[in-house]
């Protein structure tokens, strides 16, 4: 079984700050990675697929990287709509969603 | 535009069943690979089930055995099923349209709530 492991498990920030999520993946799972933002009430949203693909319509302020078993999503200037909790999601075999990161505001 | 719309969900007892529907409408519906999610109550998104365009089914192996994923493409619409049903199973639960390359979830249903209690 593919585990992944997400860090921190939630974080503070100011509004402006560059915020980055890191994922663990166990074993390796070459680029077979995506991040999800998930608002309370609402549908999870795909914010990036392949590891660094943005998905059309999210703001460029989010990016994807790495590969193989380290990877982040980096938000370069964290806005108030950016509240909500991040989960990466692995596809290299079957599905498995990491634990989350919550994002507020400091 | 694409849609998913559940239905189905609601209250049950421990050891119930339930069966979960999800209506699609915007793309064609045989061609994609559809899953399950569920979001239990101050918990983590958890991967359900997945069913291939042709039937071929996929689940974790924490809940192999209880749940039967299924599809019917005349009727753009596919099924969870939901067998010996625990607390821990209630959640809300989303159905979801894979990308072509089913390799992530692009457009998810507004979620529905299963509530299994005593």
């Amino acid at each position: 079984d593919i585990q992944l492991t997400q860090s921190p498990s939630s974080l503070s920030a100011s509004i402006g700050d560059r915020v980055t999520i890191t994922c663990q993946a166990s074993p390796d799972i070459s680029n077979f990675l995506n991040w999800y933002q998930h608002k309370p009430g609402k549908a999870p949203k795909l914010l990036v697929s392949d590891a660094s693909n943005l998905e059309t319509g999210v703001p460029s302020r989010f990016s994807g990287s790495g590969s193989g078993t380290d990877f982040n999503l980096t938000i370069s200037s964290l806005q108030p709509e950016d509240i909500a909790t991040y989960y990466c999601q692995q596809s290299e075999s079957l599905f498995t969603f990491g634990p989350g990161t919550k994002v507020d505001i400091k | 535009d694409v849609q998913l719309v559940e239905s189905g969900g609601g209250f049950v007892q421990p050891g119930e069943s339930l069966r979960l529907s999800c209506v699609a409408s915007g793309f064609t519906f045989s061609d994609y690979d559809m899953h399950w999610v569920r979001h239990p109550p101050g918990k983590g998104l958890e991967w359900v089930s997945a069913i291939g365009g042709t039937g071929d089914t996929y689940y974790p192996d924490s809940l192999k055995g209880r749940f039967t994923i299924s599809r019917e493409n005349a009727k753009n619409s596919f099924y969870l099923h939901m067998n010996s049903l625990r607390a821990e199973d209630t959640a809300v639960y989303y159905c979801a349209r894979a990308t072509y390359s089913s390799t992530s979830l692009v457009y998810w249903g507004q979620g529905i709530l299963v509530t299994v209690s005593s």
